[in-house]
């Protein structure tokens, strides 16, 4: 089955120490992004990549990593978690269309809370 | 300003009923509208896709794009307690950049 997969689903943690959100996709895209969500704001990207090795900043990427070592693997790294940080976040695979725009398919997300 | 505006709601409508959800945007480079349906603790699926100006139809959904007001609108026909979702706006003037709108949650009471 077509998938993008993500653990953990629920996270609570405190400030300061240091998550891994991992994300693998099974569908060989080359594009995959991470978004956050929160109530009022929608869907924000919080990082992208076009392939393996090449990663770029989205809309809010201020408190994050990511790394792109492997094509089916992109984890989100917290690397000092703060409270404004606590959302629910997303991992998307993308697949270029011949129209040239992209259609995102959606992991089940990861609901963090940081204390 | 957002780039992209939604009505939250919720909608409530009664089985049977025809919705209506749209969005407005302010970027005239955008071409690719799309909606996606959001289910609660899932994440959302790609529903509609359409290019530029027109409408797309799919079964009881119906998308429209009206590119000169910046509109664009989902038609869900013979509405279904199933339909009860968040349903998302997002938009693209291409690449891989998407802008989502904040979603509008859809309430069908059977």
């Amino acid at each position: 089955e077509a998938q993008v997969t993500q653990n953990p689903r629920y996270l609570i943690t405190v400030t300061g120490k240091k998550l891994t959100v991992t994300c693998s996709q099974n569908m060989n895209h080359e594009y995959m992004s991470w978004y956050r969500q929160d109530p009022g704001l929608g869907l924000r990207q919080i990082y992208y990549s076009m392939n393996v090795e090449v990663t770029d900043k989205g809309d809010v990427p201020e408190g994050y990593k990511v790394s792109r070592k492997e094509k089916r693997n992109f984890p989100l790294i917290l690397e000092s978690p703060s409270p404004n940080q606590t959302s629910l976040y997303f991992c998307a695979s993308s697949l270029r269309r011949d129209s040239g725009t992209y259609e995102q398919y959606f992991g089940p997300g990861t609901r963090l809370t940081v204390t | 300003q957002k780039e992209v505006e939604q009505d939250p709601g919720p909608l409530s409508v009664p089985e049977g009923a025809i919705v209506s959800l749209n969005c407005t945007y302010s970027n005239s480079a955008f071409q690719y509208f799309m909606w996606y349906r959001q289910y609660s603790r899932k994440g959302p699926e790609l529903l509609m896709y359409t290019y530029s100006s027109g409408n797309k139809e799919d079964g009881r959904f119906t998308a429209q794009v009206d590119k000169s007001s910046k509109y664009i609108s989902l038609f869900i026909r013979d509405s279904q307690p199933s339909d009860s979702a968040t349903y998302l706006c997002a938009m693209s003037a291409g690449g891989n950049k998407l802008v989502f709108g904040a979603g509008t949650i859809l309430r069908v009471k059977s």
